[in-house]
């Protein structure tokens, strides 16, 4: 099976812009998770997205938000782009009722 | 709060002797404990887990780890180290809540 992919790999905004992430699951795997690793906080959950929905939130602003379509594939978007938003931002699948996450290459957000 | 922690930011080792990176966490309930690795401009990579039975646990490459309910822990060990094993090495916990909780990363040096 052809594992998490996630489109661009490498990307670079200005200040203010807005982005828009992809991520395609596991063939069969419903659930898409996002987090966001930075050097000062670590990886942090945003949010996981089942079956089109919205399951689970983390702690991040509403400039974050995100969507699933009936294939599964998800999108993150980060609105009015801060320097803090450098990161790079993984996302994950898992099967039903699995517990165990796969994670994607992860895409390289540079805001300058 | 539930958390997970890794108190060693790094871990150096010499190729053959074992070695372990440590992990403590703080979770209400039956831990879901995992263990992941990323190398260099890569996503995160899953390695093993524990949701029940045996308190050793054996992954992938050679890695196993050790629950220890009295002690809160879930060591990663590995009998004799590689350089390739050098990288960075995340454990996570699944909270009350179902969200995938890190630890801060242990980066592993092994030196030939």
């Amino acid at each position: 099976k052809a594992g998490v992919t996630q489109t661009p790999r490498y990307l670079i905004k200005t200040r203010g812009q807005q982005v828009t992430l992809s991520c395609s699951p596991i063939s069969g795997h419903r659930s898409v998770s996002w987090y966001q690793q930075t050097p000062g906080q670590g990886l942090q959950f945003l949010f996981e997205y089942f079956s089109e929905t919205q399951r689970n939130k983390g702690n991040f602003p509403g400039r974050f938000s995100g969507r699933q379509f009936s294939n599964s594939r998800s999108e993150m978007n980060v609105s009015t782009l801060e320097l803090g938003d450098s990161a790079l931002y993984l996302c994950a699948s898992k099967g039903e009722e699995a517990d165990t996450q796969y994670f994607g290459p992860g895409t390289r957000l540079t805001v300058l | 709060a539930q958390s997970v922690a890794q108190p060693e930011d790094q871990v150096n080792v010499a190729e053959g002797n074992p070695l372990t990176v440590k992990c403590t966490y703080s979770v209400s309930g039956n831990p879901y404990l995992f263990w992941y690795v990323q190398y260099p401009n890569r996503g995160l990579q899953f390695l093993l887990k524990y949701i029940t039975g045996d308190n050793l646990v054996k992954g992938s490459y050679g890695f196993e780890a050790e629950f220890n309910k009295s002690q809160t822990s879930f060591h990663l060990k590995k009998p004799s180290a590689l350089v390739s094993d050098s990288a960075l090495y995340f454990c996570a916990v699944i909270s009350s809540s179902y969200k995938l909780i890190f630890g801060s990363g242990t980066r592993l040096l092994v030196r030939p």
